[in-house]
């Protein structure tokens, strides 16, 4: 399995910026890199996916070094629904087989 | 746009029984698969497959059965339940681009209670 490490837990005021980094040390020459977000009782949902260097979408930015053996999930003034557990994933050059979500980082929004 | 559709939503089991979960997605992706979340954890792998025809075993597959007989469903089977089944099941579909990664897409999930 292409197993991940990130913090278990994360807390953070409303407003403010919160970045969730995640080690992927046996990442692959074609793995791309992907985080997903899961609020209690739904499926997890896609947020972001990079290869290098930055993506930013309307929700989140993603920072890669260039060595790619970690990433940033940047989240840009959190709000209380931002509340959730966030997955990073990357397939461990084996195909979505290989996933492993972990048990993530939960992010709690504080008022 | 359905999306990934996972039925039924909750299932109560004795122990020893059997049943289906029925997933169906409507986006034409090759790859399906069937994962489980138990309370606080992360999701694990219980079975995939890689197109109609094509199945094999995740990272915890013991007790379930699956099979892909078209593009567009991919049920799974439990053949004597167990407590230890009792969990939450996501189906899910997904695609590769040949210029990105892996984009999973999941059902709403589905709720078991083996007793």
């Amino acid at each position: 399995l292409a197993k991940t490490t990130q913090p278990i837990s994360m807390d953070s005021y409303e407003g403010q910026e919160v970045n969730i980094t995640c080690s992927h040390n046996n990442i692959a020459t074609n793995d791309y890199i992907t985080w997903y977000q899961q609020f209690p009782s739904q499926g997890p949902r896609f947020i972001i996916q990079g290869y290098k260097t930055k993506v930013t979408n309307e929700v989140a930015s993603l920072f890669i070094p260039a060595d790619r053996k970690s990433s940033t999930l940047s989240l840009p003034r959190v709000s209380l629904s931002d509340t959730a557990v966030y997955y990073c994933l990357y397939e461990g050059g084996a195909g979505a087989n290989n996933l492993f979500f972990g048990t993530g980082t939960r992010l709690t929004v504080i008022p | 746009n359905a999306g990934v559709t996972q039925t039924p939503k909750f299932q109560v089991l004795k122990t020893g029984q059997s049943m289906t979960l029925q997933c169906a997605q409507d986006m034409n992706h090759e790859y399906m698969s069937w994962y489980r979340q138990d309370p606080g954890m992360g999701l694990r792998l219980i079975h995939y497959s890689v197109g109609a025809g094509i199945t094999d075993q995740g990272e915890v597959p013991n007790g379930y059965n699956v099979s892909r007989s078209t593009t567009e469903d991919f049920p799974l089977r439990l053949l004597s339940a167990a407590p230890s089944q009792t969990s939450v099941y996501f189906c899910a579909s997904s695609y590769r681009n040949l210029d990105s990664g892996n984009t999973i897409y999941f059902g709403e999930g589905s709720w078991l209670t083996v007793v």
